[in-house]
């Protein structure tokens, strides 16, 4: 029964390099949120995506962040030429489809800390 | 858009003793309310959750209240324990479909529980 699976756990970049995290849904899920979390704050909402399509971007900055979540494989959120504001904790949850989808289940993070 | 205020922020309670976190909510399309409990370097869980079609919902030691003309829901812990000590989110969502899916936070309330 594995749930949210996210990687790496820590990621430490150097200003101007990329970062890429991962999200593995729950078995069975095919929906997958993107959040971030600044320190003492709460959760912002950034893209949330189903198989191959992204849903809704609105939350995302429109530079430097993508986000995907291929046919095969887990959902990568991409932060390119990072800057010392994109440290935070980026959270991936998921969602079954159907009358339920609205129930987010999270992943344990990715802690992102620009040097 | 949706706005979701928490309060309080910090919360101190004698093991024994009941805690009640409150949450308001400005969109009145939003129909979804879920409450997470995030520990010290992990990610937040799913605790409960109700619907706007309900107006109590109860899980042995936590219950949800919701009240849908005043726009607020409320989390109520009773014999809090030491292990309950975490940050309490409220959220709120339109629930599934399109754009409506993704969750708007409350900025956490942390609550301790004194042996």
């Amino acid at each position: 029964n594995a749930g949210v699976m996210q990687n790496p756990r820590h990621l430490v970049r150097r200003r101007g390099q990329e970062a890429r995290l991962r999200c593995s849904p729950m078995k069975g899920h095919s929906h997958v949120y993107w959040y971030r979390q600044l320190p003492e704050e709460g959760l912002k909402f950034m893209v949330y995506l189903q198989k191959e399509n992204i849903i809704d971007e609105s939350g995302m900055p429109k530079e430097r962040f993508s986000a995907e979540f291929p046919k095969e494989g887990p959902s990568i959120l991409r932060i390119q030429q990072v800057v010392r504001g994109d440290s935070a904790a980026y959270f991936c949850a998921s969602s079954p489809g159907g009358r339920h989808q609205e129930t987010q289940y999270f992943g344990p993070g990715t802690r992102l800390l620009v040097l | 858009g949706e706005n979701v205020e928490q309060h309080p922020s910090t919360l101190s309670v004698q093991e024994g003793d009941s805690a009640v976190i409150k949450c308001t909510y400005s969109d009145s399309a939003s129909n979804y309310f879920p409450w997470y409990k995030q520990e010290l370097g992990k990610g937040p869980q799913l605790i409960i959750d109700i619907r706007s079609n309900v107006g109590e919902k109860k899980d042995q030691r936590i219950a949800v209240t919701l009240n849908k003309t005043a726009k607020h829901f409320s989390l109520h812990i009773t014999e809090t324990q030491p292990e309950d000590s975490a940050v309490y989110f409220c959220a709120a969502s339109r629930g599934y479909g399109g754009s409506q899916g993704n969750l708007i936070f409350g900025k956490g309330t942390k609550l301790s529980v004194k042996p």
